[in-house]
C-alpha cells in the first residue's frame, strides 16, 4: 500500500510564474489536506478537501492559491505569479476519515 | 490565535533517559490528539494517537498521556535513542460544522546525546 505520494520533490518556479503541486492519497483515504511550512516555522494548515470538494479553505490565501481534488486523479495545489514569500515547504497529508492523517515527502518550493 | 502550543522549542536528553515532550490546548472541543516525527528534509510520520476518552496511549518507547481538566498531553520517549532526534509536532483534530482539520503545533526540536 503505498504512502501518500508528492510531486514533484524540489520545484523552482521565477518570480510570477505557476508553480503546481501534485498529491496522490493514500489507497482508500478521500480526505486530503495541504500544510505549508515556513523555515523554522510550524505547519500550517490551508485547505481540506474530499472528492470534487473543498470542504474548508480558511488557511488558503485569498489570491492566487487555489486548489482541487478531481474525481480522477491527483489532488493539485495550485499557485499563481509566485512571490518569493511562497518559498516553502508544502505538505499534503491524507486521512481514510476521523483518524491518523499521513504525510507525503512534501514539495520545496523555491521562487528565484 | 495558535491552538495548540508547544512552549519548548528544543530538548536535550541524554541517551538512555527519558524524553518528555509538551504540549497544551485551548480548545476543549478537540477530542483527538495526534503525535508527528519530523526529519529534515522528509514529510511529518505519524507516531501516536489518543482519544479524549482516554488518558494514556502507549506503543513501544512511546506513551502519550492526556489531561483534559488541564488541556495538556504529552509525549514520553523512554529509552530515548541518537535516532529519535528530530522536531516533534502535537496536532489536535478539530471539528466544526462537518469538517476536520489538524491543528499543529510549532515543534519541540529533540536532540538524543549519545
Amino acid at each position: 500500500n503505498a504512502g501518500v505520494m508528492q510531486n514533484p520533490r524540489h520545484l523552482v518556479r521565477r518570480r510570477g510564474q505557476e508553480a503546481r503541486l501534485r498529491c496522490s492519497p493514500m489507497k482508500g483515504h478521500s480526505h486530503v489536506y495541504w500544510y505549508r511550512q515556513l523555515p523554522e516555522e510550524g505547519l500550517k494548515f490551508m485547505v481540506y478537501l474530499q472528492k470534487e470538494n473543498i470542504i474548508d479553505e480558511s488557511g488558503m490565501p485569498k489570491e492566487r492559491f487555489s486548489a482541487e481534488f478531481p474525481k480522477e486523479g491527483p489532488s493539485i495545489l495550485r499557485i499563481q505569479q509566485v512571490v518569493r514569500g511562497d518559498s516553502a515547504a508544502y505538505f499534503c497529508a491524507s486521512s481514510r476519515d476521523r483518524s491518523e492523517a499521513f504525510f507525503g515527502q512534501g514539495t520545496r518550493l523555491t521562487v528565484v | 490565535d495558535q491552538q495548540v502550543k508547544q512552549n519548548s522549542p528544543s530538548l536535550s536528553v541524554q541517551e538512555g533517559r527519558i524524553s518528555i515532550l509538551n504540549c497544551d490546548y485551548t480548545n476543549s472541543m478537540f477530542d483527538y490528539f495526534l503525535w508527528y516525527k519530523k526529519y529534515p528534509a522528509e514529510g511529518p510520520t505519524f507516531l501516536i494517537s489518543i482519544s479524549s476518552i482516554k488518558d494514556k496511549n502507549e506503543d513501544g518507547r512511546f506513551t502519550v498521556f492526556l489531561n483534559k481538566s488541564a488541556k495538556h498531553l504529552s509525549l514520553h520517549i523512554v529509552p530515548s535513542q541518537p535516532g529519535d532526534s528530530a522536531v516533534y509536532f502535537c496536532a489536535a483534530l478539530a471539528r466544526t460544522s462537518g469538517t476536520y482539520k489538524y491543528i499543529f503545533g510549532t515543534g519541540t526540536r529533540l536532540k538524543v546525546l549519545a
